[in-house]
């Protein structure tokens, strides 16, 4: 019944490391995002797709690469991971801006909690 | 650079008073403005939101008052109710595709 869900929902990881988080919505949406919420709380976009195209890279660096195989899934891999990218990383959805429908929400999913160590 | 802005990290209130949150932006092109209420270990829930062409949106308890020439938007929850404690995030967008947050305030309702 979850409309947007993560996993994993904790993660912990030497630094080095990759690993990946993925995301689903089941609510027909066809823009996706990433957002990082950080020690300081702060909750900032890192990536949106439409359709399985990239609309929006917020100067992210490279190891961080998001896939999304369709527009129910977006996925977020995380190369050579370091200990500033431990956070909190939120997938959210919503129809694209100009769909009627739009009420220009974002649905979000749960977080993952990614540990660096 | 963060564009908007909510000064106050933390507001403690007494259940059945009125909370009050703010919330500034920088960003002259914003035109859709919302609140988010967050949980914690949970995403972030939508709670109202407000068009720049309005200057006030009501939903039961809950307002939003926009005042576009001071670049100002208030939540007012009233009355206050345990399960109102949470944090809450002011959002605004511009009619592209993201939404940017401001930094959140924890609100505490206290019995």
């Amino acid at each position: 019944d979850t409309a947007v869900s993560q996993t994993p929902k904790y993660l912990v990881t030497q630094m080095g490391n990759d690993k990946s988080i993925k995301c689903e919505q089941n609510l027909g949406h066809d823009t996706m995002y990433w957002y990082k919420q950080d020690s300081k709380k702060f909750l900032k976009i890192m990536f949106s797709y439409n359709n399985k195209e990239l609309i929006i890279n917020e100067t992210v660096p490279n190891r961080f690469s998001p896939k999304s195989p369709d527009k129910a899934h977006l996925n977020l891999h995380i190369n050579s991971l370091e200990l500033g990218d431990s956070a909190v990383y939120f997938c959210a959805s919503r129809l694209i801006w100009g769909n009627p429908a739009n009420t220009g929400e974002l649905f979000f999913g749960e977080g993952s909690r990614l540990t660096v160590l | 650079d963060q564009q908007v802005k909510q000064n106050s990290p933390s507001l403690s209130v007494q259940e059945g008073r009125i909370s009050i949150l703010n919330c500034d932006y920088t960003n002259s092109m914003f035109d859709y403005f919302l609140w988010y209420k967050k949980y914690p270990a949970e995403g972030p829930t939508f709670l109202i939101s407000i068009s720049s062409i309005k200057d006030k949106n009501e939903d039961g308890r809950f307002t939003v008052f926009l005042n576009k020439s001071a670049k100002h938007l208030s939540l007012h929850i009233v009355p206050s109710q345990p399960g109102d404690s949470a944090v809450y995030f002011c959002a605004a967008s511009s009619g592209d595709y993201k939404l940017s947050f401001g930094a959140g305030t924890t609100v505490t309702v206290r019995a």
